[in-house]
């Protein structure tokens, strides 16, 4: 079990530019969460899937944030146009299928993002 | 109103002693509560849940809920330095909502 890990884990960009961050859950985990996380708060969530279906998207998510899941497997967020209010940690999670009501999310390291 | 709120603290409490960390929340239709601990700079890590009404007891930890008050604690007891983190609580509403955490602080 290598847990969840995300990629890459700071990125720096100027404002305008696009980034995309990759989440590879663990394995034979069905659903996969993203999250936001910024200095004092706690994660808020974004969008989740269950296996290659985005079943839910904040509604707070701008339409400049996208996410993938293809194939069920590895997961893209990618944010188009980034302002600096995006900057935060961007959290991703997964739950196996059996435990995905309970809660117990298995989440990475973060992907820190810094807007200039 | 937020969904879910926490005292965001610092709780600080002298080693040894109980640390008593609240939550509320607002969607009366919650079925299940989860507290996170979090350290700084790390990702927030699953320390109980609980699902019912009354205690629920793990190692030293303890969850309260009541339903009714719309209320879930947990208590910290024997608090060490090694518990000083920020305690996320969390509420199932098809997804995770988290409150903005409680920082305690553990003082030898």
């Amino acid at each position: 079990d290598t847990g969840v890990s995300q990629d890459p884990r700071h990125k720096i960009t100027k404002r305008g530019q696009n980034v995309t961050f990759r989440c590879d859950p663990i394995s034979e985990h069905n659903r996969l969460y993203w999250y936001r996380q910024t200095l004092g708060q706690g994660p808020e969530f974004l969008t989740y899937f269950q296996n290659e279906a985005q079943l839910e998207k904040s509604r707070l998510l701008s339409d400049r944030f996208s996410a993938e899941r293809p194939k069920g497997s590895f997961s893209t967020l990618e944010i188009q146009r980034t302002e600096q209010g995006d900057s935060a940690m961007y959290l991703c999670a997964s739950s196996p299928r059996d435990r995905g009501n309970t809660g117990e999310l298995f989440f990475g390291e973060g992907s820190r993002l810094t807007v200039l | 109103q937020k969904e879910v709120e926490q005292n965001s603290g610092p709780l600080s409490v002298p080693e040894g002693a109980i640390a008593s960390l609240n939550c509320t929340y607002s969607d009366r239709g919650s079925q299940s509560f989860f507290w996170y601990r979090q350290y700084s700079g790390k990702s927030p890590e699953l320390i109980m849940f609980i699902y019912s009404n009354g205690d629920k007891e793990d190692g030293r930890f303890t969850a309260q809920l009541n339903k009714a008050s719309q209320y879930v604690s947990l208590l910290i007891r024997d608090s060490q330095p090694s518990d000083s983190a920020t305690y996320l609580c969390a509420v199932n509403l098809n997804k995770l909502v988290f409150g903005a955490g409680t920082i305690l602080r553990v003082k030898s």
